[in-house]
């Protein structure tokens, strides 16, 4: 079964810091993946995907993830937040032909002042 | 374009009572999704439609009727609310077509059962 872990619940960093949201995914075949934020009150919104090709995908908003088959790991990271970045951020997964994705629980970023 | 939207924006019930969920979009996408969101469980699919007139279980379906109206369509009906079913419901969409796989999300009914 497809399955996705985000590693942290909730990530605290101060403005202007880097900051990277770990998400790990289990298969033993090729997948998509995504990362989606959701901002107080709203729905989930796209941030980038992942399909096939390279490795290193740039996303809206200045974030970028990078898949690792090895590791079955599809990371997010962004070299500098700003207070805007404050939500929540799920990753999911889909195996090609599944019609459907298998979401993380979430992680809760928080940036400070 | 209006994306994806969904009625009632709150809601607050009886336990027993019956209420459906709206959801439409303007994308023409195929495929289409209910989600309950709960705190410290991330997105958990209720149902979802491939295609019109098809409809699949999702992760917890259970207490949960969908019907796939038409392409545009898709509604979540509680036959006899519990106080289990508070949640937040979200409503997506995706084209599943043409290597376009991410969902579109909606904004969301805060559903309150007492």
């Amino acid at each position: 079964a497809q399955s996705v872990t985000q590693l942290d619940s909730q990530v605290p960093v101060f403005e202007e810091a880097p900051v990277e949201l770990r998400c790990n995914y289990s298969s033993s075949v090729s997948v998509y993946l995504f990362w989606y934020v959701q901002y107080p009150n709203q729905g989930l919104q796209l941030l980038l995907k992942y399909l096939s090709g390279s490795t290193l995908v740039k996303g809206i908003n200045g974030f970028e993830a990078e898949f690792n088959k090895s590791q079955t790991s599809f990371h997010l990271r962004k070299p500098s937040v700003h207070i805007s970045d404050t939500a929540e951020y799920f990753c999911a997964v889909r195996y090609p032909h599944a019609g459907k994705s298998t979401f993380g629980d979430g992680t809760t970023l928080t940036v400070k002042p | 374009n209006a994306g994806v939207t969904q009625t009632p924006k709150f809601q607050v019930l009886k336990t027993g009572q019956s209420m459906t969920l709206q959801c439409a979009q303007d994308m023409n996408h195929n495929s289409m999704y209910w989600y309950r969101q709960d705190p410290g469980m991330g997105l958990r699919l209720i149902y979802y439609s491939a295609s019109e007139g098809t409809t699949d279980k999702g992760e917890v379906p259970n207490g949960y009727n969908v019907s796939r109206l038409n392409k545009r369509e898709f509604s979540l009906r509680l036959e006899s609310a519990a106080p289990s079913q508070t949640s937040v419901y979200f409503c997506a969409s995706s084209p599943e077509t043409s290597g376009i796989y991410e969902q579109y999300f909606g904004p969301g009914t805060r559903l309150t059962v007492t």
